[in-house]
């Protein structure tokens, strides 16, 4: 299957920008994703982009698109200890095949 | 409220009883999805559907069965369970119309098999 790579940790001090990274690679993808998971819970919707797409930005969020070198980021601005969760990346093929990487757990210190 | 709703949360069971997992949504979407998440692997696509009576395998569905026989209802069915299927299993829904194309996800049911 398709492989998608996310970095593990990534720890930030509060009011700083977060950005997470995340590879794949099959370029055929449909839609890419960002979703949160706070302990306990399940996944949160957080943006998604169609691949067609360069960048898409939602109020903190900044999502860009690599499609060339097949490299999807997610910025969040003014990072705050409340944003501190595991994030993942999740791509799209076919309009209904997903897969996702194994989470970057995100680290806000006061 | 709209929402996926999985049960039960909790399951602990023992190897080779049969056993299923409910979802349901009450958006009337038309996608559903099953996942399951492991410590390091992320979320891994066991089966989805895109309507009724519509269903397709995703990345890992050996050992699985699925139905949907109506569309807010999305079972995820173990016919012999084993330790290897201890996981947490996610269901998840979607409208997938321009703007509302994302999955809504249920809180998760946590599985042990022993």
């Amino acid at each position: 299957g398709e492989d998608v790579e996310q970095s593990l940790f990534l720890s930030v001090r509060e009011g700083d920008s977060s950005v997470i990274n995340c590879t794949y690679t099959d370029s055929s993808s449909t839609y890419l994703y960002w979703y949160k998971q706070e302990p306990g819970a399940g996944l949160q919707l957080l943006t998604y982009i169609f691949s067609n797409m360069d960048m898409k930005q939602d109020q903190r969020l900044t999502v860009l698109l690599n499609k060339k070198d097949k490299h999807l980021s997610l910025r969040i601005a003014d990072t705050q200890t409340g944003d501190s969760a595991i994030y993942f990346c999740a791509v799209e093929y076919n309009f209904n095949k997903f897969y996702f990487g194994s989470g970057t757990k995100l680290n806000v210190k006061p | 409220e709209a929402q996926v709703t999985q049960n039960p949360r909790y399951l602990i069971t023992v190897t080779g009883k049969k056993l299923t997992v409910t979802c349901s949504q009450n958006m009337n979407h038309e996608y559903m999805s099953w996942y399951r998440q492991d410590p390091g692997l992320g979320l891994r696509q066991i089966y989805y559907s895109m309507n009724v009576e519509v269903t397709d395998k995703g990345d890992v569905p050996e050992g699985y069965k699925v139905s949907r026989k109506e569309k807010r209802n999305f079972p995820l069915i173990l016919e012999s369970p084993s330790p290897n299927q201890t996981s947490l299993y996610f269901c998840a829904s979607s409208l997938k119309t321009a703007a509302n194309y994302g999955y809504t996800f249920g809180s998760g049911t946590r599985l042990t098999v022993v």
